[in-house]
């Protein structure tokens, strides 16, 4: 059964760390190259980071390059996201999200069902 | 501020058609391919078109994707009450090395 399922969320202090994660299965996840989209309260989707699907290339959005850090597990079929200096900007639900590719973009073609991620005093 | 600029909202009647549009620059829809993804509250997003206009598998043909220089559009026909979502489009943009999305246009079917 093919399945995304994210971990790790929670409520979190301003200026601290917190790592989410996104449990794979039902298909070769050393294959394609993974994303983490975010969406904000009721606002739209914003796309955070992209991890090949060796881990040797990594992307990431403006808004968190420098505090977020986006690995995975090929041996345990895992994706993560360690977020550092969090702020109430990024309070937000993460989903995890297949790419339809190996190394780059092409779409979003999988997706877990999210994570809530709350930074607040 | 979005990169790509959706209406915010768009409305039809059942069995009306109904188009989206989405606007980017040369960065983006016009050097790359756009997505479209639906999303109902609550819900994770679902692809609905890539490539420009390619439907997964599942997806009815009442869903289609056009793109012309740097603007795509979605088009819904034959509308029907479980269209009602929040919908989006999204493609590469070659100058920030990111993936960018429209704001989102929800949809209404009065």
């Amino acid at each position: 059964q093919v399945q995304l399922v994210e971990s790790g969320g929670g409520v979190v202090q301003p200026g601290r760390s917190l790592r989410v994660s996104c449990a794979v299965s039902g298909f070769t996840f050393s294959n394609y190259a993974f994303n983490w989209v975010r969406q904000a309260p009721g606002k739209g989707l914003e796309w955070v980071a992209l991890i090949s699907h060796d881990g040797s290339n990594k992307n990431y959005a403006d808004s968190v390059k420098g505090r977020f850090t986006i690995f995975r597990d090929n041996f345990k079929n895992t994706l993560h996201l360690q977020m550092n200096s969090l702020t109430s900007e990024d309070t937000a639900v993460y989903f995890c999200a297949r790419d339809q590719s190996s190394f780059g973009h092409k779409w979003f073609d999988l997706w877990g069902q999210g994570i809530q991620v709350t930074v607040s005093s | 501020q979005s990169v790509l600029t959706q209406p915010p909202s768009a409305s039809g009647t059942p069995g009306q058609r109904v188009t989206i549009s989405c606007s980017g620059g040369s960065s983006n829809i016009g050097s790359n391919t756009v997505e479209w993804y639906h999303q109902l509250p609550g819900a994770a997003p679902k692809l609905l078109i890539f490539n420009d206009f390619q439907r997964p598998s599942g997806v009815p043909d009442r869903f289609s994707g056009s793109k012309s220089g740097t603007s795509a559009s979605l088009a819904i026909s034959g509308l029907q009450s479980e269209d009602e979502a929040d919908y989006y489009c999204a493609a590469w943009d070659d100058s920030l090395h990111g993936v960018v999305f429209g704001g989102g246009t929800k949809l209404t079917v009065l």
